[in-house]
This record gives structure tokens, C-alpha cells and sequence, in this order.
């Protein structure tokens, strides 16, 4: 079983649409959680950060942790055509390993 | 600079040939980091600097793979003999040691590396 699962996509949404996207992860140690975002061609970059479980509100976007279930998410609401990316999941385990998702492919439509 | 620099940015290659990929990371980042991304996955750990330490190479994929880092500057990722198979984006990120890290990866743009 892989650390951290997350489904590739492609996920394709009208523009205006809640978008929801997914991890699952094994080792209920890890407590920093991350959502990088990747446009084409570019590096990946920090979008959001939460710490342990809760939710993070960031404008239109909110990361939740349910540390129960092992679950991460992050909605995005109101998506727009410049939302369309790639958004990694990733996990911070410490001592400087960061895990990541396989990054779930979203197109957002005008 | 600003920001995590990479080059070269697009580097095509024939199978057999060594191929050498930079980095230069943010002044002042204490950590350095090579990825792997192959077309539509995630990425793949493949190295770790920290400051003067041993680095952690625990995710190179085979001795055709080296990488070297001068005390806290540029690095250099060697991928010897190439194979159609190390055909991907090869990504370079840094991170800062603050005593409050996060695990905030900051990448460059990567290097686009095509075997042919």
C-alpha cells in the first residue's frame, strides 16, 4: 500500500463548480498536511498547509483533515479556468521527507 | 536569486549518453532536493542535502544516478548511460532549516529530460 493515494483524474468541471479532491494515507502519525498546486510546465507550489486535523480556509479554497478516517481534502469554490492544474497532496513526516500524491489533473471550463 | 533556478529547462538526449542537470536554490536554504516526475505521476524522491550531512540517497533508482552538492550552493544531478525509462521532468526544491519547518518545498521549474 502506498503512504499516500490520490486519484490522477482528470477531473473536468464547468466554470462556478465546487471542486473536490481527494487523498487517502496509511500512517496516522503524520500530522502536516500540504496542497501544492503545479501549473503545466511549471514547479509545483505551496497552496495550502494544515497541521494535524480541522479545516483551513484560504478564500475560495478550504483544506480539511480527518485524522479518523485518514483522509485529506481540498474545495475549491466558485473554480474558475485559472484553477486548472495540477494539485498534489502531500505529507511532511519529518526529519525533512516530504511524501506526495500522484497529483489529481483538473480542468476547469469557461 | 528569488526563486529555485534549473537548468537546462528542456534537455534531449540519445540512450547511452550522460547527462548532467543543475540547480541553484534559494540563498539561504539549508536543504536541497531531487524529484522525479514522469509524464502524468506524482513526484518521485530521488535525493536530500542537508547543510554539511551525508546525504539521504535513498531513492535513486540505480548507481547510473549520482548527485553532488557543494557545502549550501548548486548541485548537480549525473545520470550516467541514459535509458528511454529516465525520460521525465526532473525537479529541483529547497527548503529552509528555521527550527519551525513545515516541510515547505520550494521547487524550480524542473528540467525536461527526452532519451531518445
Amino acid at each position: 500500500q502506498k503512504e499516500v493515494e490520490q486519484d490522477p483524474g482528470p477531473l473536468s468541471v464547468p466554470e462556478g463548480a465546487i471542486v473536490s479532491l481527494n487523498c487517502t494515507y496509511s500512517n496516522s502519525a503524520f500530522q502536516y498536511f500540504m496542497w501544492y498546486r503545479q501549473y503545466s510546465r511549471k514547479g509545483p507550489e505551496l497552496l495550502m498547509y494544515t497541521y494535524s486535523s480541522g479545516n483551513k480556509e484560504d478564500g475560495r479554497f478550504t483544506a480539511q483533515v480527518d485524522k479518523s478516517s485518514k483522509y485529506i481534502s481540498l474545495f475549491i469554490r466558485d473554480s474558475q479556468p485559472s484553477d486548472s492544474a495540477t494539485y498534489l497532496c502531500a505529507i511532511y513526516t519529518g526529519g525533512f521527507k516530504t511524501i506526495f500524491g500522484a497529483g489529481t489533473r483538473l480542468f476547469v471550463k469557461a | 536569486g528569488a526563486g529555485v533556478s534549473q537548468s537546462p529547462s528542456n534537455k534531449v538526449t540519445e540512450k547511452g549518453k550522460d547527462v548532467e542537470l543543475r540547480c541553484d536554490p534559494i540563498s539561504g536554504h539549508t536543504a536541497l532536493y531531487w524529484y522525479r516526475q514522469r509524464l502524468g505521476q506524482g513526484l518521485e524522491f530521488l535525493i536530500y542535502f542537508q547543510g554539511n550531512s551525508a546525504p539521504d540517497k535513498s531513492g535513486l533508482p540505480s548507481d547510473r544516478f549520482s548527485a553532488e552538492r557543494t557545502g549550501e550552493s548548486v548541485s548537480t544531478l549525473t545520470i550516467q548511460r541514459t535509458q528511454q525509462e529516465d525520460s521525465a521532468v526532473y525537479l529541483c526544491a529547497s527548503s529552509e532549516d528555521s527550527g519551525r519547518n513545515t516541510g515547505e518545498l520550494f521547487f524550480g521549474e524542473g528540467s525536461r529530460l527526452t532519451v531518445l
